[in-house]
């Protein structure tokens, strides 16, 4: 059974600062992996989805590595700012059916001025 | 864009009540979903449908039902209400992977359900 970790749980970091927020899941046979933005009290914005062709997605100041092999991958923020203060999450198809995601409890990132 | 909308941002019912959370896409997407998502347990599935009157059940479905007469709505039905259903509860939709060479999820803005 697929099982997705994130870690850290919780970040926090000065305005500025370059961070990366880890994503690891048990079984390398995935179709895709997406990473996804939560706002407190809010849904999920998708940001970034990775096929498992691709090695490297990026949008603006955001970009996401995957490494199958190893399981692995990074969400990479760049310059942070108090606006990116959110909930992470990565999610990958179940394996037993692609329709369905399996996600990550998330990473609660806070950057202050 | 595709627009995913849940019926109530905010929701307080007793325990004992019915109570029906709805979910609407306008994309014409076959798959809908509904999760539940509590502090240090992540999203959870509950159903999914892959087609008008077609459901799964997900991870934690016991103590819910489901309906979908329209492709575009996808009903979320709590039988009776009990305090350990109090939530956040979020829908999502997605075309079918027969559709689309990429797959992603687009979510609703959830309804925070509280049960007393």
């Amino acid at each position: 059974k697929q099982e997705v970790t994130q870690i850290p749980a919780a970040l926090s970091v000065p305005e500025g600062e370059n961070l990366v927020l880890n994503c690891s899941f048990t079984d390398s046979a995935i179709y895709n992996l997406q990473w996804f933005r939560q706002d407190p009290g809010k849904g999920l914005t998708s940001l970034l989805l990775i096929q498992s062709s691709q090695r490297e997605q990026t949008s603006g100041r955001l970009n996401a590595s995957l490494d199958k092999s190893s399981g692995r991958s990074t969400l990479y923020i760049a310059a942070s700012q108090p606006g990116d203060s959110a909930t992470y999450l990565c999610a990958v198809p179940a394996l037993y059916n692609t329709d369905k995601l399996i996600f990550g409890t998330g990473t609660r990132l806070q950057v202050f001025p | 864009d595709v627009k995913v909308t849940q019926s109530s941002r905010y929701l307080v019912k007793r325990t004992g009540e019915k109570v029906f959370l709805e979910c609407v896409q306008d994309m014409d997407h076959e798959n809908m979903f509904w999760y539940r998502q509590d502090p240090g347990l992540g999203l959870r599935l509950i159903y999914f449908s892959y087609d008008v009157k077609m459901k799964e059940k997900g991870d934690i479905p016991e103590g819910y039902s489901v309906s979908r007469e329209k492709k575009e709505r996808f009903s979320l039905i709590l039988e009776s209400a009990s305090t350990n259903q109090t939530s956040m509860y979020l829908c999502a939709s997605s075309l079918t992977l027969l559709r689309q060479s990429s797959y992603e999820q687009y979510f609703g803005p959830g309804t925070r359900l509280t049960v007393t």
